[in-house]
């Protein structure tokens, strides 16, 4: 099973940010966050990933709760592009079990 | 760089058939993984190797193998292909744990 809880599916106005929330109660000290995106008929691509501190890049923002229980994606200002399915997932760096299991995603709408 | 490469990128094939998938990277890159992803589901994780010369079973591992042939590559076969096996199968490599996957652009396979 998945280790990380997302929302189905959520629904943004174009040019407006979205947040995209996951739940990972579960994490361990060695979890990182990763996120990745996959568009329609593409492969997924990498987004974000995260320790401990928030996190920003070209594509994103990652926020991560202090507790590490959860986190959020940032997009800070959705474009029609941006409407993909949204991957959050742990990757420990230290158990030698390398098991990277993805869940089912939430798939984000952009509403024109 | 191509980054990774999956070839073919569409194959049909007849119950019983075998096939291999091919999967290369040019980055050097340790961990290579095989996922497979039905129609509107997430990637499930079929096997994994996390240095040349290892590699380790995921999620849904009946009915395929898998061959580490070298750093570069890493091939899934299916000695007798199922109709339940008809799914788009992606290869994605890493270069560690700490850093982020990188996934081909995926090999669509129908058996009938």
């Amino acid at each position: 099973d998945a280790k990380t809880t997302q929302p189905n599916s959520m629904e943004s106005n174009e040019e407006e940010p979205v947040h995209l929330p996951c739940n990972h109660s579960t994490i361990s000290g060695t979890d990182y966050i990763h996120w990745y995106r996959q568009l329609p008929s593409q492969g997924p691509e990498y987004v974000i990933h995260g320790l401990t501190s928030n996190v920003n890049n070209r594509m994103a923002s990652l926020a991560i709760a202090e507790d590490r229980k959860s986190s959020t994606l940032i997009l800070h200002r959705a474009t029609l592009r941006d409407a993909a399915v949204y991957y959050c997932i742990l990757r420990d760096v230290t158990y030698r079990d390398d098991k990277i299991i993805f869940g089912k995603g939430t798939r984000l709408h952009i509403l024109p | 760089n191509a980054g990774v490469t999956q070839t073919p990128k569409f194959q049909v094939l007849k119950t019983g058939q075998s096939m291999t998938l091919q999967c290369a990277q040019d980055m050097n890159h340790n961990s290579m993984y095989w996922y497979r992803q039905d129609p509107g589901m997430g990637l499930r994780l079929i096997y994994y190797s996390a240095s040349e010369g290892t590699t380790d079973k995921g999620e849904v591992p009946n009915g395929y193998n898998v061959s580490r042939l070298n750093k570069r590559e890493f091939s899934l076969r299916l000695e007798s292909a199922a109709p339940s096996q008809t799914s788009v199968y992606f290869c994605a490599s890493s270069v560690d744990r700490e850093s982020p996957l990188h996934f081909g652009n995926g090999t669509r396979l129908t058996v009938t």
